[in-house]
């Protein structure tokens, strides 16, 4: 079991809608928590991140943590086609030597459709 | 500001063939990451170099080798190519391995071994 899981969708939501993008994480001892948006041939770009737990906006974009069920979501309002593309959640579990290094998943592929 | 710079993007290799992937940043990061991306699988970690003068493996280093040039330069090299190393080579860095340091990407490598 990958360390990092995400649903690879597609999530299909029409435009003006709320998309709601979910990741569970298996090492309770996480401290940070990264989402990146990736278009069709490009590289990741990141938009959110979060390290307490709630709820964290900005813009369009609500990151949420909840670390005693170990999952973070982002949530995406009055989406548009141009959101369109894979969200990665990203999150460093601690390594050895006091490094925390990334772990993603798979990536969860949304589709704004006008 | 150039960001992560990687060469080339785009190569076709020979079974058996060698080469090198190089990467290069101007944000003074301290640390440096090499991930491929293959389709359903997400990114996973290949090498990473915390600080100029260390590397450490990561998830799928079998079949590469890295160097650390200096602060600004790491190279993933290929000896002996397979096309099971086919994918999408994503090099990052980072200002370093602490919980909150998001990652930079370039903009990828395309590989192809025939």
């Amino acid at each position: 079991q990958k360390e990092v899981e995400q649903n690879s969708g597609p999530l299909s939501v029409p435009e003006g809608a709320i998309a709601s993008l979910n990741c569970t994480y298996s090492d309770r001892g996480s401290q940070s928590f990264f989402w990146y948006r990736q278009y069709s041939g490009k590289s990741p770009e990141l938009i959110m991140f979060i390290y307490s737990n709630g709820d964290k906006e900005d813009g369009r974009f609500t990151a949420q943590l909840n670390k005693a069920s170990q999952y973070v979501s982002l949530l995406i309002r009055d989406s548009q086609p141009s959101d369109s593309a894979t969200y990665l959640c990203a999150v460093p579990p601690y390594a050895s030597g006091g490094s925390y290094i990334p772990t993603f998943g798979r990536g969860t592929s949304l589709i704004v459709h006008p | 500001n150039a960001g992560v710079t990687q060469t080339p993007k785009f190569q076709v290799l020979k079974t058996g063939q060698s080469m090198t992937l190089q990467c290069a940043q101007d944000m003074n990061h301290n640390s440096m990451y090499w991930y491929r991306q293959d389709p359903g699988m997400g990114l996973r970690l290949i090498y990473y170099s915390a600080s100029e003068g260390t590397t450490d493996k990561g998830e799928v280093p079998n079949g590469y080798n890295v160097s650390r040039l200096n602060k600004r330069e790491f190279s993933l090299r290929l000896e002996s190519a397979a096309p099971s190393q086919t994918s999408v080579y994503f090099c990052a860095s980072s200002a370093g391995t602490g919980p909150h340091s998001p990652l930079h990407f370039g903009n990828g490598t395309r590989l192809t071994v025939t």
